[in-house]
């Protein structure tokens, strides 16, 4: 089993639209969660830090299910300039070493 | 942009050809990563430096051999490849080896014939 698992996609939506990510992991010690976006043939930068509480940057939220063992991201209001491939990322403490997932490609057309 | 910059953007190599990939931070960061990323696999963690002492060595073939002479410069190089070894290289940094964001190069682009 991957330590981080992601659909693929793509998901392929309307500008305006709302969609949402989900992600696994599967090391119960995780403690730090990410999502970076990735444009085609650019580096992954930080969109946002997952915390237990879970947290909001404008269209983008971003939420931790622990007992499920979960990361979502959701982006409202979606831009044509939301297109990228999303990048969910754990951390565990111990090891102290960032794991990707193979990223969601989105595609938002008008 | 993002204060890590990454030297030469593509690269086209032949099997028996020896090069090196260069990285520069200007963050200010003590840690410096190389990953590899192929195409439908998710980033694969290669070499850790903290400090300028490798840390962390991830099975990574010995054709591939990390040199980071300071906290701001990290190399890769590369000899003797193959085909399989074309992918993307990114180099990140971070503030420590604890600190859990990573900055990231633009990458190179690496084809090996």
């Amino acid at each position: 089993r991957k330590e981080v698992e992601q659909d693929p996609g793509p998901f392929n939506v309307p500008e305006g639209a709302t969609v949402a990510f989900n992600c696994t992991y599967s090391n119960s010690a995780s403690q730090s969660f990410f999502w970076y976006r990735q444009d085609c043939r650019k580096e992954p930068k930080l969109l946002m830090s997952v915390y237990s509480s879970g947290n909001e940057d404008g269209r983008f939220t971003a939420q931790l299910n622990r007992a499920s063992q979960y990361i979502s991201l959701l982006i409202r209001d979606s831009k044509l300039s939301d297109s990228a491939t999303y990048l969910c990322v754990v951390m565990n403490t111990g090891f102290q070493k960032l794991v990707f997932g193979t990223g969601t490609r989105l595609l938002v057309s008008p | 942009e993002t204060g890590v910059t990454q030297t030469p953007r593509h690269l086209v190599m032949g099997m028996t050809n020896k090069k090196s990939l260069k990285c520069e931070q200007h963050l200010g960061h003590n840690a410096m990563y190389w990953y590899k990323q192929s195409a439908k696999k998710p980033l694969e963690l290669m070499f850790v430096y903290n400090f300028k002492e490798q840390t962390e060595n991830n099975s990574v073939p010995s054709r591939f051999s990390p040199e980071c002479p300071n906290s701001s410069h990290l190399f890769l190089h590369l000899h003797t490849l193959q085909p399989e070894d074309s992918a993307l290289y990114l180099c990140a940094s971070s503030q420590d080896r604890a600190a859990d964001t990573q900055y990231f190069g633009p990458g190179t682009r690496l084809t090996v014939l």
